[in-house]
C-alpha cells in the first residue's frame, strides 16, 4: 500500500517565476491537506482539498492556488515567487471521517 | 488562534534512558497529534490523541492526553539511536472531521551513544 507520494523532490526557482508541487494521497484517503515548512519551525497550514473543493484556507496570500482531481490527487501552486518562500512544502493525506492525517516525504523549493 | 508550546526545544539524552516531551495548548485539543520528522524529511505518524485521559503506545514512545484535554506529554523508554529526530505535536482543529492541523514548533532530540 503505498503511502502519499510528492514529486519533486527537489526544485530550484528563481525570483518571478511559477511553481507548481504535486501530490498523492494515500490510498483511499479523499482529503489533501498542504503545508509549508520553513528551516527550523513547524509546519503552517495553506489549504486542504475534498471532493475537488478547496474546504480550507490558512493565511497564505492568494498566489498560493490548488487543485484536486477526481482521483484526489492535488496540486499546489505559487506565482510570482519571493525568496521568503523557500520552503520544504508537506501535503498530508486523510480520510476524512477519520481524521488522521498522514505526510508525505515532501518537496524542498528553493527561491534563488 | 489557538497555540502550541514544546518543552523543551532540544534534547541531547545518552542512549539507554528515559526521556519526556510535553506540549500545551492555549485552547482544548479535539485532538492531538505526535509526528516525527528527519531533518529535512517528512513528518511520520506517531500516535493522535482525542479523549481525555487517553494513553496510547507504540513500541517504546508513550503519549499520553490529560483529563481536561489541554495538555499532552510523551515518553520514550529506553532511548535508541533511532529515535533521534524532531518530534512534533500538533493540534488537531477540527470538530467532526480532518481539518487543518496547528503545529508547535518541534523539540530536537539527540542520542548520546
Amino acid at each position: 500500500d503505498a503511502g502519499v507520494t510528492q514529486s519533486p523532490t527537489h526544485l530550484i526557482k528563481t525570483r518571478g517565476q511559477q511553481v507548481t508541487l504535486r501530490c498523492s494521497p494515500k490510498s483511499g484517503h479523499d482529503t489533501v491537506s498542504w503545508y509549508q515548512q520553513a528551516l527550523g519551525q513547524g509546519p503552517q497550514f495553506i489549504f486542504q482539498y475534498y471532493e475537488e473543493e478547496e474546504r480550507q484556507r490558512g493565511n497564505f496570500p492568494d498566489r498560493f492556488s490548488g487543485h484536486q482531481f477526481p482521483n484526489y490527487s492535488s496540486e499546489l501552486n505559487v506565482n510570482a515567487l519571493l525568496l521568503g518562500d523557500s520552503a520544504l512544502y508537506l501535503c498530508a493525506s486523510s480520510l476524512d471521517i477519520l481524521r488522521e492525517q498522514y505526510f508525505g516525504p515532501g518537496t524542498r523549493l528553493t527561491v534563488t | 488562534s489557538q497555540e502550541l508550546e514544546q518543552s523543551p526545544q532540544s534534547l541531547i539524552v545518552q542512549e539507554g534512558k528515559n526521556l519526556t516531551i510535553n506540549c500545551t495548548s492555549s485552547k482544548t485539543l479535539y485532538g492531538l497529534y505526535w509526528y516525527k520528522q528527519k531533518y529535512g524529511e517528512g513528518l511520520i505518524f506517531l500516535m493522535m490523541l482525542q479523549k481525555g485521559g487517553e494513553e496510547k503506545s507504540h513500541e517504546k514512545i508513550t503519549a499520553k492526553l490529560d483529563e481536561k484535554k489541554q495538555q499532552s506529554s510523551l515518553h520514550i523508554t529506553a532511548s535508541q539511536p533511532s529515535h533521534a529526530g524532531i518530534y512534533l505535536c500538533g493540534a488537531d482543529t477540527g470538530y467532526s472531521s480532518a481539518s487543518k492541523i496547528i503545529f508547535g514548533s518541534g523539540t530536537r532530540l539527540s542520542i548520546r551513544p
